[in-house]
């Protein structure tokens, strides 16, 4: 396993702005998520594909964010007109997709921090 | 979704066992326990799961009660990479997502 990837590793914008995240799964994992994390806090869940459905999205997902997963394979997460409420850590793990999650080891990212000045 | 409750921070001195609990009073017949901690500036790290039983990996140990309203992550052996974030969550009720609390920060003497 090569682990999971997210680029850019750290993003700057103003306000206003659109900015998209990418995240590469380990290969062949089924699953996708992504979760948002604030200083001090743990991580939270956005939302979840199986394959290239988006099966589960979070209430703190608002209109202004966005994901795909065209394929099945790499998944990208867009904020479109981005506040300064949004600045946080985004995180993506994949996991194997095999059974049930409850049973299931998640492997993440090392994040992709948003700055929103 | 069901709750865990962890201590905010705790410290051990170096090469000593960690325990660091969790309760989680609410839990489900079906709900696995697992463990994941953070180190900073990274994504969250497996630790260790379970249903029922006591499971050892190469990384640590998990003792569950035998009423499973708690359990305890152990570490043989603290070394300083060991400080971190550990965080106790639930996996099951029919969701498919892992609740995060704010876990136990774990400061490692020398």
């Amino acid at each position: 396993d090569t682990g999971v990837s997210q680029n850019p590793r750290h993003k700057i914008t103003k306000r206003g702005q659109n900015v998209t995240f990418r995240c590469d799964p380990i290969s062949e994992h089924n699953r996708l998520y992504w979760y948002r994390q604030t200083l001090g806090q743990g991580p939270e869940f956005l939302t979840y594909f199986q394959n290239e459905a988006q099966l589960e999205k979070s209430r703190l997902l608002s209109d202004r964010f966005s994901a795909e997963r065209p394929k099945g394979s790499f998944s990208t997460l867009e904020i479109q007109r981005t506040e300064q409420g949004d600045s946080a850590m985004y995180l993506c793990a994949s996991s194997r997709g095999t059974g049930g999650i409850i049973n299931e080891k998640l492997f993440f990212g090392s994040g992709t921090q948003l700055s929103v000045l | 979704d069901a709750k865990t409750t962890q201590p905010n921070s705790m410290e051990s001195n170096e090469e000593e066992p960690v325990h660091l609990p969790c309760n989680h009073s609410t839990i489900s017949g079906t709900d696995y326990i697992h463990w994941y901690r953070q180190l900073p500036s990274q994504g969250p790290e497996y630790v260790i799961h379970g249903l029922t039983s006591n499971v050892n990996n190469r990384m640590a140990s998990l003792a569950i009660a035998e009423d499973r309203k708690s359990s305890t992550l152990i570490l043989h052996r603290a070394t300083l990479r060991d400080a971190a974030v550990y965080y106790c969550i639930l996996g099951g009720g029919g969701g498919n997502q892992f609740y995060f609390g704010t876990g136990t920060s774990l400061t490692v003497i020398p």
